[in-house]
């Protein structure tokens, strides 16, 4: 069954607390993408990856860290330093480049900092 | 400057008419478009992507796409209820290779 993965789906943390979010995919995709999205807001890319041990920050990397040590995995850490992360964490890959790749989403996972 | 723009919406329209979503983009270089819908509290699925000017039809979607104006439209014949969602335009940005996307158009189909 082909598709990408994130845990937990619903995550709750203490403020002051870091926290990581996991995405895999079995897609044998190149790139991986992590978004964060507001209500009622678009998407923000936090950071991506085009390929294994490789990554560029996006438009909102501040607070946030990455690895990208396997091309099946790209977790997420939402670090202290970032100062509203209550949000929905969206994860996506992509075949690799070229302009005619289509680009999935996982599942998405729900933070809620107490 | 804005890169991918959309009508935030909502967007109401009557059960069985013709819904037409609208975006347009900055970066004339951009080769790949890409329409999502995204119900509450889930995920942007793929509902139709388009790379070349003119009209793309799958079922009840059309995409059309104008690279001379910068612009890419949506349009959902026989609207049903279930289309009720926030639909999302997004364009590939060639230089860099990432995908970029607008912050979504609110439908709303009335029973």
């Amino acid at each position: 069954d082909g598709g990408i993965t994130q845990s937990p789906k619903y995550l709750f943390r203490k403020e002051g607390q870091n926290v990581t979010l996991s995405c895999e995919q079995n897609l044998n995709h190149d790139a991986m993408y992590w978004y964060r999205q507001d209500p009622g807001q678009g998407l923000r890319l936090i950071y991506y990856s085009q390929i294994v041990n490789d990554f560029q920050k996006g438009d909102i990397a501040e607070g946030y860290s990455v690895s990208r040590e396997k091309k099946e995995s790209f977790p997420l850490t939402v670090t202290s330093a970032q100062k509203n992360p209550t949000a929905f964490y969206l994860c996506a890959s992509r075949g690799g480049r070229g302009a005619t790749d289509t680009q999935y989403f996982g599942p998405g996972t729900r933070l809620t900092v107490l | 400057q804005k890169e991918v723009e959309q009508n935030s919406g909502p967007l109401s329209v009557p059960e069985g008419a013709i819904a037409s979503l609208n975006c347009t983009y900055s970066d004339r270089g951009s080769q790949s478009f890409f329409w999502y819908r995204q119900y509450s509290g889930k995920s942007p699925e793929l509902i139709m992507s388009i790379y070349s000017n003119g009209d793309k039809e799958d079922g009840r979607f059309t995409a059309q796409l104008n690279k001379a104006s910068q612009y890419v439209s949506l349009l959902i014949r026989d609207s049903q209820p279930s289309d009720s969602a926030t639909y999302l335009c997004a364009v590939n940005i060639r230089r860099d290779d990432k995908i970029i996307f607008g912050k979504g158009t609110r439908l709303h189909i009335l029973p």
